[in-house]
């Protein structure tokens, strides 16, 4: 069974700039969460998605946003770049919302902001 | 509110001696408890968790974790270090009033020398 595959791998953007990465779950997995990861925050939870509905959301501005589609994959979008938003940007997905179930991480994808 | 703390940013242990990173926590209710780690450009993997039953939890590699509800404490334990098992390595929680939200600590680097 293929991974959690996230696109692009490698990102380079200017300030201002907007930017949309895509995650695809592993087959049958219907939940998909986004995690953000920098060296001086640590692993900090963006937001999931469950059956095309936003579930959760961790504290980040409006600038962040994401989507999840019938087919369970899901993109993220962060509009008007500022540098902070340089990261390693992570999906996770699991088979649905219980508490027990572990999570299944792509590889990210690294964000670079000039 | 949930959180985790690993109080150790760093680790060194000799290959073949037992190794420990701690894990302590903080959550309303009954914690839901995971081990992760991450190796260099890679996305986190699944190692453990405790959900309820028996403290001590077998998990991937020859890894355990223990179980202490008194103390909080969920720490990762292996017998006989790894070289291979330098990696950085992540404790995170979750409870019913959290959600499917999952938080995470700051991360432990382990360093196993030969």
């Amino acid at each position: 069974k293929a991974g959690v595959t996230q696109t692009p791998r490698y990102l380079i953007k200017t300030r201002g700039q907007q930017v949309t990465l895509s995650c695809s779950p592993i087959s049958g997995h219907r939940s998909v969460s986004w995690y953000q990861q920098t060296p001086g925050q640590g692993l900090q939870f963006l937001f999931e998605y469950f059956s095309e509905t936003q579930r959760n959301k961790g504290n980040f501005p409006g600038r962040f946003s994401g989507r999840q589609f019938s087919n369970s994959r899901s993109e993220m979008n962060v509009s008007t770049l500022e540098l902070g938003d340089s990261a390693l940007y992570l999906c996770a997905s699991s088979l649905n919302r219980g508490l027990d179930n572990e999570q299944f991480f792509g590889p990210g994808t690294r964000l670079t902001v000039l | 509110a949930q959180s985790v703390a690993q109080p150790e940013d760093q680790v060194n242990v000799a290959e073949g001696n037992p190794l420990t990173v701690k894990c302590t926590y903080s959550v309303s209710g009954n914690p839901y408890l995971f081990w992760y780690v991450q190796y260099p450009n890679r996305g986190l993997q699944f190692l453990l968790k405790y959900i309820t039953g028996d403290n001590l939890v077998k998990g991937s590699y020859g890894f355990e974790a223990e179980f202490n509800k008194s103390q909080t404490s969920f720490h990762l334990k292996k017998p006989s270090a790894l070289v291979s098992d330098s990696a950085l390595y992540f404790c995170a929680v979750r409870d019913r009033t959290g959600g499917f939200k999952t938080i995470f600590g700051a991360g432990t680097r382990l360093f196993v020398k030969a």
